[in-house]
């Protein structure tokens, strides 16, 4: 079945640096999702990118979706405190399954 | 937040034992998709339920079944608990299930199986 790994697993940075996470599915992907996890928390919905080698940004956050629709990136410029959490993403196949990743645990040291 | 919401918030099981989740959905939608997440792991899908009707199912045994009303409220009930179960379960409404559709997730209830 369908496998979704995402790189790295933890990543501490100090404020300011720059953080990415990567994601790689077995199978081409119908689109793919971003979700921010706080501790404690919910999946929170960031982003979906549906067109292969799409670019996305919001303020300091940019998504890439590669051009086979296998892989993407969330890159987050010179993080914040606020940014602390679990970064996922999920694939959807060509049906109805979002299957997510493991996740990158960002901790941000000020 | 979301609008969809979740009950109850904690609970605490034996094994062995049933327990049925609930879910409200978003206002408008008619899908609802339940996931598991163990402690440090990704959402896991367990299945979809579009009008009452379930949509597709991951990889999870026939003792997770679930239901949908008319409302397009839902519930979640696991049958004979093992200490495997304990994990996050959480709840995601979309407007009709498509493959494209943005899934809004509830705060979860948290299951522990002693």
């Amino acid at each position: 079945g369908q496998q979704v790994m995402q790189i790295p697993q933890y990543q501490h940075v100090q404020e300011g640096e720059d953080f990415t996470t990567y994601c790689n599915s077995s199978t081409t992907l119908s689109n793919i999702q971003w979700y921010k996890q706080r501790p404690g928390g919910h999946p929170v919905f960031l982003i979906q990118l549906v067109k292969s080698g799409e670019v996305k940004k919001q303020k300091r956050l940019t998504f890439q979706f590669g051009e086979a629709k296998k892989n993407s990136s969330l890159h987050i410029t010179a993080t914040q405190t606020t940014d602390v959490g679990t970064y996922f993403c999920a694939g959807m196949e060509y049906g109805n399954k979002l299957v997510f990743g493991a996740g990158t645990i960002l901790r941000v040291k000020s | 937040e979301t609008g969809v919401t979740q009950s109850p918030t904690h609970l605490i099981k034996t094994r062995g034992q049933q327990v049925t989740l609930r879910c409200s959905s978003q206002s408008g939608h008619n899908t609802v998709s339940w996931y598991q997440q163990a402690l440090g792991q990704g959402p896991q899908f367990i299945f979809q339920y579009y009008r009452e009707e379930e949509n597709g199912r991951g990889n999870f045994p026939p003792r997770f079944s679930g239901l949908q009303f008319p409302n397009y409220s839902s519930e979640l009930n696991v049958n004979a608990l093992e200490l495997d179960d304990s994990a996050l379960y959480l709840c995601a409404s979309s407007l009709s299930g498509g493959a494209q559709e943005t899934q809004y997730f509830g705060p979860g209830t948290r299951l522990l199986v002693l």
